[in-house]
């Protein structure tokens, strides 16, 4: 199985920063990755499909970029609403899809 | 729109068994491969299992082979997980999600708790 590893796994950072978040695969994966935001107590939502495609209705701050194995998520100037957990999935070699272990991002 | 809407959650004894069910309606429900994702209290995200658009492709995660069993039925928009010789470990919230590769639409998940 192709294992994920995101990190950091908790980010604090204050309104107006720029955020950054990698993921590395265990094998070359492409572009098949994905970015997802998780609120406490909510299912998560695809921000970020095919490592660097925006979701239809999701704010441009939010980018991703990277193929093979290395990928990074940033957003660009950090919003209140942005607190949230963020985990990357590959879907390039099913079954299964694996997830990052996730990224806690806090505000300062 | 599309909605995937969870049900089946709830309290279970170690070795008991539970259904899941998701209703899907807002698109073809036939048309798309479909998958069961958990998430155990504080921690990431578990990929579960998967089944194919015709219900002729089945996978499972290692951690719940020979327990759970996912099936779906295309005329009722309806996807199910059955778990059986539940453990404590499975204790999560448990996802149905649209999966093309890319999950862009999921349940608002249901809770297994898995206690004596």
């Amino acid at each position: 199985d192709i294992q994920m590893t995101q990190s950091p796994s908790s980010l604090s950072a204050s309104v107006g920063d720029r955020v950054t978040i990698t993921c590395q695969a265990s094998q070359d994966i492409s572009n098949y990755l994905n970015w997802y935001q998780q609120k406490p107590g909510k299912a998560p939502k695809l921000l970020i499909y095919d490592a660097s495609n925006l979701e239809t209705g999701v704010p441009s701050r939010f980018s991703g970029s990277g193929s093979g194995t290395d990928f990074t998520f940033t957003i660009s100037s950090l919003q209140p609403e942005d607190i949230a957990t963020y985990y990357c999935q590959q879907y390039d070699n099913l079954p299964p899809n694996t997830f990052g272990q996730g990224t806690r991002l806090e505000i300062k | 729109q599309v909605q995937l809407v969870e049900s089946g959650g709830g309290l279970v004894k170690p070795g008991g068994s539970l259904r899941l069910s998701c209703a899907a309606s807002g698109f073809t429900f036939s048309d798309y491969y479909m998958s069961w994702i958990r998430q155990a209290p504080g921690k990431g995200l578990e990929w579960v299992s998967y089944i194919s658009s015709s219900g002729s492709t089945i996978y499972y995660a290692d951690s719940v082979k020979g327990r759970f069993t996912i099936s779906r039925d295309n005329a009722k928009n309806s996807l199910y997980l059955q778990m059986n010789s539940l453990r404590a470990e499975d204790t999560a919230v448990y996802y149905c999600a649209r999966d093309g590769g890319i999950l862009n639409y999921w349940g608002q998940g249901t809770l297994v708790t898995v206690s004596s």
